[in-house]
């Protein structure tokens, strides 16, 4: 596997289901990313993790649990979702400290809440 | 806090014509600016990038931009489309002081016709 992997591609979930979106990066990065891309609407940077603590929250409800055991590994644990967060989710990772500031993504994660 | 405005969410062009994708951006502090690029089913992929230097910034598959600090834009453009360069297009920001936060433009869907 190369780049930023993510599984499943495809998700459908009820709103009493609980649920993991799991990110993969294999390029050696120390930052990490969560996003929300919905139609119409720019991306949403959701969470941000640096060297496994997470820096940035940017007023996710709490039904989105984000979990970063190592720099390589990224989860977005689900739970009691509503329908409005049917999404792309998207994965991200970068390397911080070379300064070219680039984000490189995963293909993402379609969740459909029914 | 930084915005990102995307002024035309759909251009259609013929293939081998010239394209140009608008966007511009509000920031009270210096920024970084990137155009992004999202094939179908696929991730973003970093298209360009202005860090500092030379406001004309070359980038894959043949685009440039250029950075506009008095009109605080920054244009797409490619001289000559083709079919393959169907997707669509984000226009992102950064502050200097945290460039891992991007905030990025709703899209641009280009479409090439034969």
């Amino acid at each position: 596997e190369t780049g930023v992997t993510q599984t499943p591609r495809h998700l459908v979930m009820g709103m009493t289901n609980k649920k993991s979106l799991k990110c993969e990066q294999h390029l050696g990065h120390n930052a990490m990313y969560w996003y929300k891309q919905s139609a119409k609407k720019p991306l949403e940077l959701m969470f941000v993790y640096n060297f496994k603590e997470q820096t940035e929250n940017n007023s996710v409800p709490s039904r989105f649990s984000p979990e970063c055991p190592n720099s390589s590994h990224l989860f977005l644990h689900l739970h009691t979702l509503q329908p409005e967060d049917s999404a792309l989710y998207l994965c991200a990772s970068s390397q911080d400290r070379d300064q070219t500031y680039e984000q490189y993504f995963g293909p993402g994660t379609r969740l459909t809440v029914t | 806090a930084q915005s990102v405005t995307q002024l035309d969410s759909q251009v259609p062009v013929f293939e081998e014509a010239p394209v140009e994708l608008r966007c511009n951006y509000s920031s009270s502090v210096s920024v970084y600016l990137f155009w992004y690029v999202q094939y179908p089913n696929q991730g973003l992929q970093l298209l360009l990038k202005y860090l500092s230097g030379s406001t004309l910034v070359k980038g894959i598959n043949g685009f440039e931009a250029e950075f506009n600090k008095s009109q605080t834009s920054f244009h797409l453009r490619k001289p000559s489309v083709h079919i393959s360069d169907t997707a669509e297009y984000f226009c992102a920001v950064s502050p200097y002081s945290s460039a891992s936060k991007i905030i990025f433009g709703s899209g641009t869907r280009l479409s090439i016709r034969p």
